[in-house]
């Protein structure tokens, strides 16, 4: 089955720089990778997702981008914000997968 | 509209005891899906339904954990004789159609076994 490592598992960033957080897969069979981010005690949302198809894909400050050879994807979040500080978790899966692989998640703190 | 619902929000039992968490999906969405998330850990998948297909139950740890899904709607995840290690957050998602596609969760329903 899919095996999905993230890193880091926290990450401290002053106001205003970027963060950047990888991941690696295992199945070279997945074509689908989202990203959520949970707030402490809340339900996990997506906040961007990719395909297989393309390398890259933004969404105002947010960008992932995905090396299918390299089987290992990664969210950049630029100019942050304190509201961004949250875990992020990044997944992968297999258009006949039944579910999302998850990574461990990356705590992510912007300090003001 | 209305996003995945979970009942209850919290849930206190005693070890031994059987404990039936509830999940409403999004209306029209034919994919459900459990998973189990302890304390400043990631998701662990559980269980995954899909339309009338028999449900994927290859994230079950234990045979004290079971759910069904009537109707293809609300699903239900029971844990009988419920253990310390049992607690954690668990959380249900759905999607419109299933593999592949953006799932959405609910608050989760937080269960702490004394």
């Amino acid at each position: 089955g899919e095996n999905v490592e993230q890193h880091p598992s926290t990450l401290s960033v002053q106001e205003g720089d970027s963060a950047v957080i990888k991941c690696t897969y295992s199945d070279s069979a997945s074509n689908y990778f989202p990203w959520y981010k949970q707030e402490l005690g809340k339900r996990p949302q997506l906040i961007i997702d990719i395909r297989s198809n393309v390398g890259e894909k933004k969404d105002q400050r947010i960008a992932v981008t995905l090396n299918k050879t390299a089987k290992h994807f990664s969210l950049h979040i630029t100019e942050t914000q304190p509201e961004d500080s949250a875990v992020y978790f990044c997944a992968a899966s297999r258009s006949s997968a039944r579910q999302l692989t998850f990574g461990s998640g990356t705590q992510l703190t912007v300090l003001p | 509209g209305a996003g995945v619902s979970q009942s209850p929000s919290n849930k206190v039992t005693e070890k031994g005891k059987d404990v039936e968490l509830r999940c409403d999906p999004i209306s029209g969405h034919t994919a459900l899906y459990w998973y189990r998330q302890s304390l400043g850990q990631g998701l662990e998948f559980l269980i995954y339904f899909q339309g009338n297909s028999a449900p994927d139950k290859s994230g079950l740890p234990s045979d004290r954990f079971s759910a069904e899904r009537t109707g293809g709607s609300v699903s239900t995840l029971t844990i009988q004789r419920t253990q310390q290690e049992d607690s954690a957050v668990y959380l249900c998602a759905s999607s419109l159609q299933g593999a592949g596609e953006t799932q959405y969760f609910g608050p989760g329903t937080r269960l702490l076994v004394l």
